[in-house]
This record gives structure tokens, C-alpha cells and sequence, in this order.
């Protein structure tokens, strides 16, 4: 079975602070990609990456940065948390581009900047 | 742009009934692929069910079934028998056979009665 792990379930942070959420996968995947769901909003991508040291921007980058210096680690930087940051944080990851390729997700990671 | 669309935010349904949950989406791709994911309180998305655009039958995984209606761009989710445990968030998405991202709906809650 695939595995994907998120390093914190809940994350509190203050405004102003460089945070880092990281996540890993097992399965030798090609694909990493990282969302962000608010209510009501569904999941927005953020970045994603197609191999190490690749990386794109989803649809709402702004504010955010990734890295991915292993195949199985892809992580998620916010500079300077800001209060509208406090969302779900959801890491995926899938084998390769092919349309029937399912991408698998992590546990989430529910962030809140004061 | 790729667009799903969800149009129940939530739904009631008794136990050991059935329950469909509508979604439509548009592309302008002749080669995508359907996803359904459901997603209980805990957070994690589960994956449940694809189909292909190309896919002659609908696809059916246990309980889980999807109702394919390409002409009229339509991937509704057929739960069967449904169970307490079916009690959670329902999101549909789609990839085009070029694109490495997933769109999603803003999901239907499903709440199961006893």
C-alpha cells in the first residue's frame, strides 16, 4: 500500500514566522503536489513536482515556497506565515503523469497562524 | 480551464440505502480521467473510484459505482447499502491526460442516519 505522511497532524504558528511542513512517501513515486483546502473551496494546488529538484506552481503559489532535494521528501515553506494561511494542508503523491495515475494523499496537516 | 461541479453541499441518507452524488465537469481534453475521493473527519482523502474518459463500462469498486455519462459530462457516485461509516466529505476530480493536476469539486457531505 502506498504511504503518504505528513510530519504534524496540527501545526499552531504566529504570524511572521518561517514554518515548514514536510511530507514523505514510500512508494518511489515520480510526483509530489501539495494542496491547501478551505471550506467550501475544495483543494487548491499549490506547487508540485515532477522529479527532484522540479518544481511548478499549482494555482495559488503566492505566499508559498517547496523543495524537494529526495525523491520522497517534498516540503512546503510559508516564508512569513500570514493569518490567511490557516488552512488544511494536504500532500499528495502518484506514480507518473498518465491520466489514470491516482494520486494519493497524506493525513493533512490543519495549520493555524494567530 | 478544467471546472467540476458539485451542486449538493449535503446530503441525508438512511442506512442500508442508496445515494447518488452529482458531478459534472467540463474540459475541453478528449483523454481525462475521474476521480472520486471521500474524506471523513479525521482528514485524509481516500481514494474511491476512476474512470476514464475512454472507458467503455462504468467502473464499480464494491459498493462504490459511477455513473458515466460522457455526452453530458456527468460522473455521478453511486453508493450502494449505504453504512455508518460512509458519514463524511465526497469530493469528484479530474485530470486531463496531459496535465500533472487534479481539479476538484467543493465536495457533498453525505450524513448517514441509523
Amino acid at each position: 500500500d502506498v504511504k503518504v505522511t505528513q510530519s504534524s497532524r496540527y501545526l499552531v504558528k504566529r504570524t511572521g514566522e518561517k514554518v515548514f511542513l514536510e511530507c514523505v512517501q514510500d512508494m518511489d513515486h515520480e510526483n509530489m503536489f501539495w494542496y491547501r483546502q478551505d471550506p467550501g473551496l475544495g483543494l487548491r494546488l499549490i506547487y508540485f513536482s515532477y522529479d527532484v529538484k522540479m518544481k511548478e506552481k499549482g494555482d495559488i503559489p503566492e505566499g508559498y515556497s517547496v523543495s524537494r532535494e529526495k525523491k520522497e521528501r517534498f516540503s512546503l515553506i510559508l516564508e512569513s506565515a500570514s493569518t490567511n494561511q490557516t488552512s488544511m494542508y494536504l500532500c499528495a503523491s502518484s506514480l507518473d503523469r498518465a491520466s489514470t495515475d491516482t494520486q494519493y494523499f497524506g493525513p493533512g496537516t490543519r495549520l493555524t497562524v494567530l | 480551464a478544467q471546472k467540476i461541479t458539485q451542486t449538493q453541499p449535503g446530503m441525508f441518507v438512511q442506512e442500508k440505502e442508496a445515494v447518488t452524488l452529482d458531478c459534472t465537469y467540463d474540459t475541453s481534453d478528449p483523454s481525462y480521467g475521474l476521480f472520486w475521493y471521500k474524506q471523513p473527519s479525521s482528514g485524509e482523502m481516500i481514494f474511491l473510484i476512476y474512470q476514464g474518459s475512454y472507458d467503455q463500462q462504468n467502473a464499480t469498486e464494491g459498493r462504490y459505482s459511477l455513473n458515466f455519462q460522457k455526452a453530458r459530462k456527468s460522473a455521478n457516485l453511486v453508493i450502494s447499502a449505504s453504512q455508518l461509516g460512509d458519514s463524511a466529505m465526497y469530493f469528484c476530480a479530474m485530470r486531463d491526460a496531459n496535465d500533472y493536476k487534479l481539479s476538484f469539486g467543493a465536495g457533498t457531505t453525505v450524513t448517514v442516519r441509523a
